[in-house]
């Protein structure tokens, strides 16, 4: 079975840039997750989605993140226009069921942004 | 709101050592549950383990093992004769009514 998919694997913008970062969850998955994490740290979570509807966004900073899961499979981050402070790597991890369940998260292998 | 304490930033040990990963959590909720991640440095999260708040048997698979001790709000994962290939950042992370909450992580490094 396929692992969650992330592209691209590293990016280096300068700040104001915009950026863009992929995910493709394991098949079948119904809930998708968009994680920050912060050099030594743990991760963070920005935003999920369940199908194509979101269930929770209450960290994502919405003047300069937004994402979308249009067809409830893959999805996009995008971050505009992007600051120093977004240096991080970006995890999207996908569930097989939403909250309240025993769901297990599984995580693909992230994009490092470097942010000049 | 969650919280977990992970107080080991880094831990040193020499190969074929054992070595115990500490994990302090917090939370109101009264069914959560409790996971291990692994993160080599290839940057991806593995997943080791969950444990459900109503079953404190620990668990053994090959080398690891955990152990729940709700009255002590501990789950603490044990690598029996550690290989260089354990070396990486360790995560616990906690999960209750609603979102994942990591802890900061130990790094694990086992030398030859």
């Amino acid at each position: 079975e396929a692992g969650v998919a992330q592209s691209p694997r590293y990016k280096i913008i300068e700040k104001r840039q915009s950026v863009a970062f992929w995910c493709n969850p394991i098949s079948g998955h119904a809930t998708l997750y968009w994680y920050q994490q912060i050099l030594g740290q743990g991760p963070k979570l920005l935003i999920q989605f369940q199908n194509n509807g979101v269930v929770d966004d209450s960290q994502l900073p919405k003047d300069r993140f937004s994402a979308e899961r249009l067809k409830g499979v893959d999805s996009t981050l995008k971050i505009q226009p992007a600051k120093l402070e977004d240096s991080a790597v970006y995890l999207c991890a996908s569930s097989s069921v939403g909250q309240g369940d025993q769901e297990t998260q599984y995580f693909g292998p992230g994009t490092r942004l470097l942010v000049l | 709101a969650q919280k977990v304490t992970q107080a080991q930033t880094e831990i040193s040990v020499v190969e074929k050592e054992d070595v115990t990963l500490d994990c302090v959590y917090e939370t109101r909720d009264t069914t959560y549950y409790l996971f291990w991640y692994k993160q080599p440095p290839s940057g991806e999260l593995v997943f080791l383990i969950r444990r459900n708040s109503f079953d404190e048997q620990n668990e053994i698979s090959g080398r690891y093992s955990w152990n729940f001790q709700k009255s002590t709000s501990s789950f603490n994962f044990t690598i029996t004769a550690s290989q260089v290939v354990d070396s990486a950042v360790y995560f616990c992370a906690l999960r209750g009514y609603s979102t994942l909450t990591f802890g900061k992580g130990t790094m694990l490094l086992v030398s030859p």
